[in-house]
């Protein structure tokens, strides 16, 4: 099925731990994205990336890394988790020619606990 | 830095009625306006947007209003039905950039009663 997928659903980390979340499309979007969710906060942008081997900061990209080696796929990397990473976690993409009319497709999310 | 601050965060509207969500933006560059809608336990999804060129787009029951002069933008959801219960989230980007950086409101949480 085309789409947005996202592993793990669920996670729960100790402090200090790191952990990859995947994200993969089969849609040939160029563009990726990484997004946090908290309550009353909506959604935060962590990272992009506008085609493979090109990423960039977004709003709140404080211990988090990515890289993008292949269309396809956007990991999203945490170093050493801390508790205010506790979040659900959504990966997003779009194909940027046709963002107005298709706009972004989101995966289900990956909710994280760090404990 | 909130750039788009959106309201109400709850509302509970009867079947039939008219839900109204309202954002309000800060950036005057921004030119692409979308709304989401998001069910528990799944990602958003892309409900409706609009251009600044335009003051109003209707598809089905989904309306979006838009006042570039007050910068402000909204979401009306004409006769209301259970199944519109969801998280709503205003946003708003930068066509320049490809749409890449979306900027989404706090989100408003809409039960709609039987």
């Amino acid at each position: 099925n085309a789409g947005v997928t996202q592993t793990p659903k669920f996670q729960v980390l100790k402090t200090g731990q790191s952990m990859t979340l995947q994200c993969a499309q089969d849609m040939n979007h160029e563009y990726m994205s990484w997004y946090r969710q908290d309550p009353g906060m909506g959604l935060r942008l962590i990272h992009y990336s506008v085609g493979a081997g090109i990423t960039d900061q977004g709003e709140v990209p404080n211990g988090y890394n990515v890289s993008r080696s292949t269309t396809e796929d956007f990991p999203l990397r945490l170093l050493s988790a801390a508790p205010s990473q506790t979040s659900v976690y959504f990966c997003a993409s779009s194909y940027s020619r046709e963002v107005l009319r298709d706009g972004y497709t989101f995966g289900s999310g990956t909710r994280l606990t760090v404990v | 830095q909130q750039q788009v601050k959106q309201s109400p965060q709850s509302l509970i509207v009867q079947k039939g009625g008219i839900s109204i969500i309202n954002c309000a933006y800060e950036n005057t560059a921004f030119d692409y306006f979308p709304w989401y809608q998001q069910f528990p336990g799944k990602g958003p999804a892309l409900l409706i947007a609009i251009r600044p060129d335009v003051s109003e787009k209707k598809e089905g029951r989904f309306t979006i209003s838009f006042n570039k002069s007050a910068k402000q933008f909204s979401l009306h959801i004409m006769d209301s039905q259970p199944g519109d219960s969801a998280t709503y989230f205003c946003a708003a980007s930068l066509q320049e950039t490809s749409g890449s950086r979306l900027t989404f409101g706090e989100g408003t949480q809409l039960t709609v009663n039987p």
